[in-house]
C-alpha cells in the first residue's frame, strides 16, 4: 500500500477560508514534502519539512509534522481561487529505494 | 530557466508500435525518475536513475525501458505498447548529494506526457 496517504481525498471551501489538509505515512521518514497539481499538469514542491522540524512556514502555507503520529499537515490560509488543484505528500525514507514515495493526493476546490 | 522538458506531451498510438518519449533537464541533476499516473493510483515510479549508465526498476517498470547515456536525458522506451500502458507519464530529476538518500532534495517535474493506446 501506499506509504502516504492523504485525508481527505477532496475538499471543496469558500474563497478565503483556511484548508487543511492531512497525510499518514508508515515507516521512517528523512523527509516529508509537499507538492502542487494543477489538472494534468506537473507537480510543483511546496514545501520541505525534515524529520527533526515540528513545524515550517512558507507565505501562506503552515506544514506540520507528528513523527511520533507519523502524520503530516498541510494548511492553507486565506484560500484563493488559483488554490484550486491536487496537493500530494511525498515521503523521502530513511532506508529502501532510492525515490520518494507519493500519496493520492488531496483534490481541493476553492469556491469563488 | 531552470525545467524539465518532455516530448511529446500528447500521443495517441496503436498497440504494439514502439515508442519513445523524451525527458531532457538543464539543471544538471543527477537523479532521474519516471513516474505515472493513475486515477485512484496515484504517482507510481517506473524507473529511476541515480547517475549516467545508472538505472534501476521502480515499482512497475514491466513493459517499459530507460536508458541514461548523458546526464541530461532519460527517454522512456514503450518496445511494444498495449492499451494497459495508457496514462499521464512524468519525468522527473533532482539534484542528489553523495550518500544521501534521493528523498532528501525537492523534485523537479516535467509538464507530463498524455499516452494513450489504441
Amino acid at each position: 500500500s501506499q506509504q502516504g496517504e492523504e485525508d481527505p481525498q477532496a475538499l471543496s471551501i469558500q474563497e478565503g477560508e483556511n484548508a487543511t489538509m492531512n497525510c499518514s505515512y508508515k515507516t521512517s521518514i528523512n523527509n516529508l514534502q509537499w507538492y502542487r497539481q494543477n489538472s494534468g499538469r506537473g507537480l510543483v514542491h511546496l514545501i520541505l519539512i525534515r524529520s527533526n522540524e515540528r513545524e515550517k512556514h512558507s507565505g501562506r502555507l503552515r506544514v506540520t509534522l507528528d513523527t511520533s503520529k507519523k502524520s503530516s499537515s498541510l494548511l492553507i490560509t486565506a484560500s484563493r481561487a488559483a488554490d484550486t488543484a491536487s496537493y500530494f505528500c511525498a515521503t523521502g525514507l530513511r532506508q529502501g529505494a532510492q525515490k520518494l514515495v507519493f500519496g493520492q493526493g488531496t483534490r481541493l476546490t476553492i469556491n469563488p | 530557466e531552470a525545467q524539465v522538458t518532455q516530448n511529446p506531451r500528447y500521443l495517441i498510438t496503436v498497440t504494439g508500435k514502439k515508442l519513445t518519449v523524451t525527458c531532457s533537464q538543464n539543471m544538471n541533476h543527477e537523479y532521474m525518475s519516471w513516474y505515472r499516473q493513475d486515477p485512484g493510483l496515484g504517482l507510481r515510479q517506473i524507473y529511476y536513475s541515480m547517475n549516467v549508465e545508472v538505472t534501476d526498476k521502480g515499482d512497475v517498470p514491466e513493459g517499459y525501458k530507460v536508458s541514461r547515456k548523458e546526464k541530461r536525458n532519460f527517454p522512456l522506451i514503450l518496445e511494444s505498447p498495449s492499451p494497459n500502458q495508457t496514462s499521464l507519464y512524468f519525468c522527473a530529476s533532482s539534484y542528489l548529494m553523495p550518500g544521501r538518500p534521493v528523498g532528501n532534495n525537492e523534485q523537479f517535474f516535467g509538464p507530463g506526457t498524455r499516452l494513450t493506446v489504441l
